[in-house]
């Protein structure tokens, strides 16, 4: 079956420094990546849209110069969060998917923490 | 825009009993998919169970199976002979049937399902 692969599962970093979160599509393609957000006990938050090749589209509000986003192939897509900040932390999920009714599959989840 | 609501935040069942997890959407589409999604406390997210729209029969996953009511907007999920492992946090999803960039996931709000021994 398809495979997300989520690296790392977890980060700790200190504020004002970036942190970059790889999500890859290990036996399938994917020219379209979902970049969510989790905070406990609540559901999954869309932030972006990853597509390879092009500009990710970014859901409203979040900022786009701070959760820099990069597609460069159709098997890894990048989160990379700058100038990190305490709240910033949060649970980090990506997901892709294989066509249209086949659901996506998600990666493991990074936990995020900035000190 | 589509929305997806999970009316029970929290739930809980037996084990070996079963349970039914409810779910609405709204939508103006007539082609979509929707999904049950399970995130047990390793925070993975699992696929459990999908509905295709145009399809009538429900679909079924050895324990797991639908009630999809088009007309009523509705997609409840029913867990049977509960399990332990079954313990999770349940999302409900919608998918628009298009392949376009409007074809992400919205999801309820969660169910947390808690299964006592």
């Amino acid at each position: 079956g398809a495979v997300v692969s989520q690296h790392p599962s977890r980060v700790i970093c200190k504020s004002g420094t970036s942190v970059k979160i790889e999500c890859r599509s290990l036996d399938f393609q994917a020219t379209t990546m979902f970049w969510y957000r989790q905070f406990p006990k609540q559901s999954l938050m869309l932030m972006a849209t990853s597509n390879e090749g092009s500009k990710a589209t970014y859901e409203q509000g979040v900022e786009k110069d701070k959760f820099l986003i990069n597609h460069a192939s159709l098997t890894l897509s990048t989160l990379t969060v700058t100038s990190a900040h305490p709240e910033d932390s949060s649970f980090y999920i990506c997901s892709a998917g294989q066509g249209a009714g086949y659901g996506y599959t998600f990666g493991s989840g990074t936990r995020l923490t900035v000190v | 825009a589509q929305t997806v609501t999970q009316s029970q935040p929290e739930m809980s069942v037996q084990e070996a009993e079963t349970v039914t997890l409810s779910c609405t959407y709204d939508t103006s589409e007539s082609d979509y998919y929707l999904f049950w999604y399970k995130q047990p406390p390793s925070r993975q997210m699992i696929l459990v169970i999908r509905q295709e729209a145009y399809k009538q029969q429900n679909a079924t996953e050895n324990r797991f199976s639908v009630n999809f009511q088009k007309a009523a907007k509705s997609f409840s999920l029913k867990i049977s002979d509960s399990q332990l492992g079954d313990a999770a946090m349940y999302f409900c999803a919608y998918r628009s049937a298009g392949e376009t960039s409007g074809s992400r996931l919205t999801f309820g709000e969660g169910t947390q399902l808690t299964v006592n021994p």
